[in-house]
């Protein structure tokens, strides 16, 4: 069955330092990937995405994520982090519409909280 | 452009009665809608996919009759939550998808804002 595993329920790290939020996939073909961000009491918003080809994605707000397929992986990543970075990241996997309705599933989501 | 609204973005009503949510593609046709439901502190779960002119596909443990899903064009989707109850207080989020996408592939969701439901 599919799954998206985010390990860290809640990370904290100071102003300025970089970021990893981590995510592990569980699925059978090629992925379709998803990093949102969610404000507290706010829908969410799209951070970046992987469909195919560089394995290497730019996002919005300096995000960059990895694809490594031997790995089930596809971490989030920010090299310095600002105060606005504080708030709830999901990672998911998209699957295709003609068999699977085109659902997302989620991960469990990462608090993300950043120290002056 | 892909914007989605809703509205209300949050209502409180008395136990017994019913509301109605809408989740509207401002900028675009959505074929596909999705309704999520979201506790505090958890992911979103998925609760009916639904397709414009059809019967929306509900999730295993979603009471089609508690929460009626409603696409009957391209651009809106409503949710309606009968006779609400306490337990059934949350945050709503509705997603759309592009009309005439690829349908071998997954197309990408577009998020509304939420609504926040409280009943009393």
């Amino acid at each position: 069955a599919q799954s998206v595993t985010q390990p860290d329920i809640h990370i904290t790290v100071s102003e300025g330092a970089s970021l990893e939020l981590r995510c592990n996939y569980s699925y059978g073909a090629t992925p379709y990937l998803f990093w949102y961000v969610q404000s507290p009491g706010q829908g969410l918003q799209l951070l970046l995405k992987y469909f195919s080809g560089d394995t290497l994605v730019q996002g919005i707000k300096g995000f960059e994520a990895e694809f490594k397929r031997s790995q089930s992986s596809f971490n989030l990543r920010k090299p310095s982090v600002h105060w606005s970075d504080a708030a709830e990241y999901f990672c998911a996997v998209g699957l295709p519409a003609y068999n699977q309705g085109g659902k997302l599933i989620f991960g469990q989501g990462t608090e993300l909280s950043v120290k002056p | 452009g892909a914007v989605v609204s809703q509205h209300p973005s949050w209502v409180i009503c008395k136990s017994g009665t019913s509301v109605k949510i809408e989740c509207r593609s401002l900028d675009f046709q959505a074929t596909t809608m999705f309704w999520y439901r979201q506790f505090p502190k958890q992911s979103l779960m998925l609760m009916a996919t639904s397709n414009e002119g059809s019967k929306a596909t509900y999730e295993q443990g979603v009471e089609k009759d508690k929460f009626l899903i409603n696409h009957a064009s391209l651009t809106l989707s409503t949710l309606t939550v009968t006779s609400a109850h306490p337990e059934d207080s949350s945050f709503y989020i509705c997603s759309a998808s592009l009309a005439g996408g690829p349908t071998l592939v997954h197309n990408e969701q577009f998020f509304g804002p939420g609504t926040r439901l409280t009943v009393l």
